[in-house]
């Protein structure tokens, strides 16, 4: 059973095109993580969110606490967006990481 | 320039061997954490230290060790114990345990 689950697992996308990546979990959380892992293995941290929504250049983060569910979205996309995607929580002293989404943006 | 450096980003050892993965950080951040990561699952806890001198098991710690005697650095050895070692291990530090974590390039190990 995992506490956090992503969806899609896999994403491809043509350049330009607006992209959502949804995170759901089932449990109390005080902050989520969406974290970008680059092809070379490197973890680069996008957003920390206990509320509401964080806009950074072409990258939208919203989160529902009631609902349990965040997503990002990605405007505009371009092939360097191309990267693996992971929800990250915190729930008392404990991080839950997602699986991750594959996303491939194509010129 | 601050940041989280990892070494080696490639090792490769013999079955049986121990081996050392460095960590290191100059971000003056008190909490470290070494995690792994496997093909199609999340990122897992293998140790943190929240402070020098002191250091808690994660997840999956069995088959690992760490040191934390200097606040920039948080070795783990990958003993011979731990029965599948080969894996990408990711170091990260924050300001405090419950605080956004910088994550280091990682070192991907194969055991052979």
């Amino acid at each position: 059973k995992n506490e956090v689950e992503q969806s899609p697992q896999n994403l491809t996308a043509q350049e330009g095109e607006f992209i959502t990546i949804n995170c759901s979990y089932s449990v109390g959380i005080s902050a989520l993580h969406w974290l970008q892992q680059h092809p070379g293995g490197g973890i680069v941290s996008l957003f920390m969110l206990s509320s509401g929504k964080k806009k950074h250049g072409r990258l939208i983060a919203t989160i529902n606490i009631q609902e349990k569910h965040s997503s990002l979205h990605i405007t505009a996309s371009h092939p360097r967006d191309s990267a693996v995607y992971i929800c990250a929580v915190r729930a008392g002293n404990q991080f839950y990481f997602g699986t991750g989404t594959s996303l491939t943006v194509i010129p | 320039d601050g940041g989280i450096t990892q070494s080696p980003k490639y090792l490769f050892r013999k079955e049986g061997q121990n081996v050392t993965l460095s960590c290191e950080q100059n971000l003056n951040h008190d909490a470290m954490y070494w995690y792994r990561q496997d093909p199609g699952q999340g990122l897992r806890l293998i140790y943190y230290s929240q402070i020098v001198n002191d250091f808690q098991k994660g997840d999956i710690a069995e088959g690992y060790s760490v040191s934390r005697e200097k606040k920039e650095s948080f070795p783990l050895t990958v003993t011979s114990a731990q029965k599948n070692p080969t894996a990408f291990y990711l170091c990260a530090s924050s300001i405090a345990q419950y605080n956004e974590q910088f994550f280091g390039p990682g070192t991907r190990l194969t055991v052979l």
